[in-house]
């Protein structure tokens, strides 16, 4: 079965430091892949996506990630973290001709000021 | 300026009563969503429509129906909730079926089931 794996589920940091979220996905066709983040009380909002072409893409609030192939990984950064990154981060996975979403089980960001 | 309003927030329901989630939109999205989340677990999806066809995902229990009156409204019905089913329930939408679209999420629906 297709899956979607984040390697930390609880991840603590300083401001300023820098930050890096791996998500590996199993599936060998064309894939999209998003990182969406939940900030406490509120709703999914989508961070960045990639769809194809260049495989560094940059999304809102000084986030990017990586596609690398090779690797079926997806891996989200930022330089320099700020307490208002606390939050929730999903990665995801669309399949199958793109009507699924597959999560994975979410990585919880705090930041400590 | 919301896009995808799911009503309520916070639901109460009692074993075995049967209960129904709204979600309404207004991005005249084809695509609707439903998505079972719970507690420290990745969202799971149950159902989707495309327009007015519903594709119900394999594992989704008999227990969950859906309903899509017209394009802006959707409903999520529990039949006879379990304590089980207690969760945080997603409705997202997108323009169109197929890749290269992106998924708008409501804030959700969190089910409490005593």
């Amino acid at each position: 079965a297709q899956s979607v794996s984040q390697h930390n589920h609880h991840v603590i940091l300083s401001e300023a430091a820098s930050l890096e979220l791996g998500c590996n996905y199993s599936y060998g066709g064309t894939v999209n892949l998003f990182w969406y983040v939940q900030y406490p009380g509120q709703h999914l909002q989508l961070l960045l996506k990639y769809f194809s072409g260049d495989p560094l893409v940059k999304g809102i609030k000084g986030f990017e990630a990586e596609f690398i192939k090779s690797k079926f990984s997806f891996n989200l950064r930022k330089p320099s973290v700020q307490w208002s990154d606390t939050a929730e981060y999903f990665c995801a996975v669309a399949i199958l001709g793109g009507n699924k979403l597959v999560f994975g089980a979410g990585t919880i960001l705090r930041v400590k000021s | 300026d919301a896009m995808v309003i799911q009503n309520p927030r916070y639901q109460v329901t009692q074993f075995g009563k049967p209960v129904t989630l709204s979600c309404s939109q207004t991005l005249n999205h084809n695509v609707m969503y439903w998505y079972q989340q719970k507690s420290s677990q990745a969202p799971k999806l149950l159902f989707h429509y495309y327009d007015k066809d519903f594709n119900n995902e394999a594992d989704t229990p008999d227990n969950f129906q859906s309903r899509r009156p017209n394009t802006s409204f959707c409903f999520l019905d529990i039949r006879s909730p379990g304590l089980g089913d207690a969760a945080m329930y997603l409705c997202a939408t997108s323009s169109r079926q197929g890749l290269n679209t992106e998924a708008f999420f409501g804030q959700g629906t969190r089910l409490t089931v005593v």
